[in-house]
């Protein structure tokens, strides 16, 4: 059974880099089938797709319009994890963080979710 | 990359069947089969309910199914039970190769 456990601070001031891990038991972070993705949730909204990493052959990574400009998401094959950061944030980035397992066909797998805001 | 279109809510009484809508566009949900829904009770994580537009995911009951039609997917809920009331969003691939999902959908059980 797969299971994802997520870490990282939950207070982030304005204009600085949002961190975050997502550590897979039960899985690879490099396996030829899965893709590892963050979503995000602001408080009492929907859910946004962020961004994406794979290994087929060689990493793939693929991001939301929305924050490409300031995204980058890297896998750790010697820890088995994967990594979330976002620059220059703002308030409107305070948000549910959830790290997903999935491919094309949907994301099975879930982090517990880390709530992270963005204030001075 | 604009939101899939939801209902905001949809409601409906213990054994009736309510169908949820998730429409979007020829470069999304009308080109291709990779459409997954996800139920989200109050103060959980997403769960996976339908994936690749009708096919469930071990586990989850058959009064759960999926289908689509042009440029919008439909999640219907049969037998409607108590537990079903949550939050619904549907997710999409798309031709930039990234993912959208739709702005979510409130299910009430009266």
């Amino acid at each position: 059974q797969v299971q994802l456990q997520q870490s990282g601070p939950g207070l982030v001031k304005p204009s600085q880099t949002l961190s975050l891990t997502c550590a897979i038991s039960g899985d690879d972070v490099s396996s030829n089938s899965a893709a590892w993705n963050w979503v995000r949730q602001p408080p009492s909204r929907g859910l946004e797709w962020l961004g994406r990493t794979y290994y087929r052959s060689k990493w793939y990574t693929d991001y939301a319009v929305s924050v490409t400009s300031r995204i980058a998401i890297k896998p750790d094959t010697s820890k088995n994890q994967f990594s979330l950061q976002l620059s220059s944030v703002t308030p409107d980035d305070t948000a549910l963080y959830y790290c997903t397992k999935g491919g094309w066909s949907g994301f099975d797998t879930w982090g517990q979710g880390t709530l992270v805001t963005v204030s001075s | 990359q604009s939101a899939l279109t939801q209902p905001p809510s949809v409601s409906g009484s213990p054994g009736q069947s309510v169908t949820i809508s998730c429409t979007g566009t020829s470069s999304d949900v009308g080109n291709y089969n990779r459409v997954s829904w996800y139920q989200q009770p109050p103060g959980t994580a997403p769960k996976l309910m339908i994936y690749d537009v009708s096919n469930r995911p071990s586990g989850v009951p058959d009064r759960f199914s999926g289908s689509k039609s042009g440029n919008t997917a439909s999640l219907t809920i049969s037998g409607l039970q108590a537990e079903d009331e949550a939050d619904y969003y549907c997710l999409s691939y798309t031709s930039s190769n990234t993912f959208v999902f739709g702005g979510g959908t409130k299910l009430t059980v009266l």
